[in-house]
């Protein structure tokens, strides 16, 4: 199975602070038509998981462009310009390239 | 807009099956695609598998084949997942999941 790994585990961060997550795959996930099928979501505590990033760098339906999703291959990074109040949750990269689809271990972004 | 709306929460015995169900609404339920997840309070998500509702065909994570049964009845745009020989290990919240939707999530507790 792919393996995605987080860094950091967990971020503190001020509100108005931009900060970034890192996500790496132990394998490549561009497909062979060319399709990158990484995926970033946000669970807020008591919820279910809301898509924010789809294939690498497209915004989600509703989500603000203060966020933004970059990377190819096996590195990607999510951005956070200007954090706000309710972006604190954990957050968590999606692969769908390779079954079984996997995730990683889900950074926990928390006010400093 | 998209809806899933989930069934409520099972407590169920050691050995006992039990079937989730998640009714959509707001899109074209029969040409589309259903993921199932779970996740244990704390811990990052798993992929159970999908189900396309076009054709009833299914993919599994090899991991919960055996475990789970995916379904669907279009007449009702309703998926379901029926889980099998439960144990204390299959304790969790699951989640039925569009690309870009999520329902809300049902806890099932495995106890005698």
């Amino acid at each position: 199975d792919v393996v995605l790994t987080q860094t950091p585990s967990t971020l503190s961060a001020t509100i108005g602070q931009s900060v970034s997550i890192s996500c790496r795959s132990s394998q490549s996930l561009l497909d062979s038509a060319g399709n990158t099928y990484l995926y970033w979501y946000l669970q807020r505590p008591g919820q279910s998981p809301q898509l924010l990033i789809y294939l690498v760098s497209n915004l989600g339906s509703g989500v603000p462009n203060r966020f933004s999703g970059s990377g190819s291959g096996t590195d990607f990074t999510l951005k956070i310009s200007g954090v706000e109040a309710e972006d604190l949750g954990v957050y968590y990269c999606m692969q769908a390239t390779h079954a079984p689809y996997t995730f990683g271990a889900g950074t926990k972004l928390e006010l400093k | 807009q998209v809806k899933l709306q989930q069934s409520g929460a099972e407590l169920v015995k050691p050995g006992a099956s039990v079937k989730l169900s998640c009714k959509t609404s707001g899109y074209t339920f029969s040409t589309s695609y259903m993921s199932w997840f779970k996740q244990i309070p704390g811990q990052s998500i798993e992929w159970i598998g999908m189900i396309y509702a076009g054709d009833g065909g299914t993919g599994y994570n090899q991991k919960f084949k055996g475990k789970a049964t995916l379904t669907v009845d279009t007449s009702s745009s309703t998926a379901y997942m029926d889980l099998s020989s439960l144990t204390t290990e299959d304790s969790a919240v699951y989640f039925c999941a569009t690309p870009g939707s999520w329902g809300q999530g049902v806890m099932v507790t495995v106890s005698s």
